[in-house]
This record gives structure tokens, sequence and C-alpha cells, in this order.
């Protein structure tokens, strides 16, 4: 199974900040198959990221995923209010097909 | 639009068993491969199971592997999770997912409670 181990477990930041997220995989994960999610509390997991670097159908520029050997990161370029909430990487490439943990970004 | 609503989920003692319904509407159902995803009160997603569109291939994890079985009936636009000998670490809100390799779409969960 492949593991996927996300950092920072938290993330306190201030709107108009930048936010780097990380999501390091247990073994190697094609790009392709390396997706990003938002959840809200009470919500859905909405789809950010695709294919590593994708964003999903009206997502906005700020989100920008990018991918470098087993490690992948979510950029979130200036923070805004909506974007606090809980963010989780997803390999779909091979089954069974895996989570991390999440980030949580919290407002400062 | 498309929508995804599942149903079925509740209040289960530990041994049990449960079946789990997902609709879908807005797109053509058997073009899409189908994924289950849980997730445990305040804890992280969990991926469950997933079903090709002809139910070809099914895959699980291995927490739920031999108690519960995926299944799926296009002419209803449905997907099924039968989940048996439930135990307590299967209590979770239980979303359905339409597939594109990633998960592009989610139903707004069903929550499954196993508990004496």
């Amino acid at each position: 199974e492949i593991v996927l181990t996300q950092s920072p477990g938290t993330l306190s930041l201030s709107p108009g900040e930048r936010a780097t997220l990380s999501c390091r995989a247990s073994q190697i994960v094609s790009s392709t198959y390396l997706g990003w999610y938002q959840q809200k509390p009470g919500q859905a997991p909405r789809l950010l990221i695709y294919g590593a670097s994708s964003r999903a159908t009206g997502i906005p520029d700020r989100f920008t995923g990018s991918a470098s050997g087993t490690d992948f990161t979510l950029t979130i370029s200036r923070l805004e209010p909506e974007d606090f909430a809980v963010y989780y990487c997803h390999q779909y490439g091979i089954s069974p097909y895996t989570f991390g943990q999440g980030t949580k970004v919290g407002i400062k | 639009e498309v929508h995804l609503v599942e149903s079925g989920g509740g209040l289960v003692q530990p041994g049990r068993s449960l079946r789990l319904s997902c609709v879908a509407s807005g797109f053509i159902f058997d073009d899409y491969a189908m994924h289950w995803v849980r997730q445990a009160p305040g804890k992280g997603l969990e991926w469950v199971s997933g079903i090709t569109w002809n139910s070809g291939r099914i895959n699980y994890a291995d927490s739920v592997k031999g108690r519960f079985t995926v299944s799926r009936d296009n002419a209803k636009n449905s997907l099924y999770l039968q989940m048996n000998s439930l135990t307590i670490a299967d209590t979770a809100l239980y979303f359905c997912a339409r597939n594109q390799g990633y998960l592009d779409y989610w139903g707004q969960g069903t929550l499954v409670t196993v508990s004496s």
C-alpha cells in the first residue's frame, strides 16, 4: 500500500499569505495519478487538482500543484477567507487507493 | 448537473449488516467507474472500494475485504455497498464518488454508526 504523508499537520496563516502544503509518497506515484481535495466542515471533499498539477473545473488559479519525484506540493498563492479548510492528497494509480492524513489550514 | 445521493445509513449493532445506496443523476452512469470513501468522525478520508463501469473490476481496502461487497445497477443509475459483520471501527460517513481516475464528484454522504 502506498502511504501518503502530509505535512505540516496544521498551518496557521493569515488571509493574503501564501500556503505551501506537502505530500510525500512512500513509493513512486506517477504524477498522472495524484490529486488534491479541499474539505470544509460538514461538506463533501471538493476536487482541486488532478494529475498533480491540473486544476479542476472552476478552481481559481491561486491554487497550484506541482511534483518532484515522490514529493507533491499544493500551493495557495494568496489565502482567501474561503480557503481555510482541510486539504488531502490522494493517489489513484495503484489499488488500494490512498489518501494523506490531511493538512488543516487555519486562521492565525 | 451531476448529483450523487447516498442513503441507507443508520444505527446498527456490531456484527449486523447494512446496505448503502447511491443514486446518480446528471451524467451517463454506465460511462463511469464509481467509488466508496468513508470518513470516521473527526478523522481523515479512507478509500473503501471501487467498481468499474461494467463491474468487471472491483477493488477493496484491506480493512473491509471479505466483509463488504460493492455492486451497481446501471439500469437504475445506482451504486451499492453491502456491509456485513460490522464493527465499531466501521462507524463513519460514507461517500460515493464518481471516478475519472481522480474522484471528481462526491455525494454528501450517509452516516453509519455501529454501536451496541
